[in-house]
């Protein structure tokens, strides 16, 4: 499966900390992206990367993609309660006239003020 | 906002009832896709419509049946659903499936409970 898998199920951290979340995934991929979802909402795209891109940066995001590790890395820098959510990644792939984008279960954030 | 709108947001309804979800996308896109989002597991694609065409079904039962009249609009046709069918289904879109697979725009989704 190229499923991603996030890592870990769930983190509670305090305001101003950083906050790390970790995907790895099985097969070769076009790129990866980052997603966030508050409780009982839709998905809202964070960033993309690339799989011959090693590290992206939005505003407090960083993204970086090892494809020797098939892993990825989401850090939020400086956290605050209003980025408490559930961040997915999901990792895309085009072969053979297949094309998907399959979602891990993510990462549950905790952000307390 | 994303630019998706979902309706409704809640339904709940019984096992032979027939109801369908809408969802409308502001965005000028090609592709839309309907997905299932149950708890403890990872966001299922159930539909993908590429120029109003379906261009993937995975293996989803036939008491879900999608339409897809035009390119910015997207239906869930639900019948003789089952208690484990109870989900948040999402709809998204994106500009064209393929190539780079990009960004997908997520509506709010609607919170479904089968009795």
């Amino acid at each position: 499966s190229q499923q991603g898998e996030e890592d870990p199920q769930a983190l509670s951290i305090q305001e101003g900390e950083n906050a790390t979340m970790n995907c790895s995934y099985k097969t070769s991929i076009n790129n990866l992206q980052w997603y966030r979802q508050n409780s009982g909402r839709g998905l809202v795209h964070l960033i993309l990367i690339r799989s011959n891109e090693r590290e992206k940066h939005s505003g407090r995001l960083r993204v970086t993609l090892d494809t020797s590790k098939k892993s990825s890395s989401l850090l939020i820098t400086a956290s605050r309660a209003a980025d408490t959510a559930s961040y997915f990644c999901a990792t895309g792939k085009s072969q053979g006239g297949s094309e998907k984008l399959v979602f891990g279960k993510g990462t549950k954030l905790t952000v307390n003020p | 906002e994303t630019g998706v709108t979902q309706t409704p947001r809640h339904l709940v309804m019984g096992m032979t009832n027939k109801k369908s979800l809408k969802c409308e996308q502001h965005l000028g896109h090609n592709a839309m896709y309907w997905y299932k989002q149950s708890a403890k597991k990872p966001l299922e694609l159930m539909f993908v419509y590429n120029f109003k065409e379906q261009t993937e079904n995975n293996s989803v039962p036939s008491r879900f049946s999608p339409e897809c009249p035009n390119s910015s609009h997207l239906f869930l046709h639900l019948h003789t659903l089952q208690p484990e069918d109870s989900a948040l289904y999402l709809c998204a879109s994106s500009q064209e499936r393929g190539l780079a697979l990009d960004t997908q725009y997520f509506g709010p989704g609607t919170r479904l409970t089968v009795l």
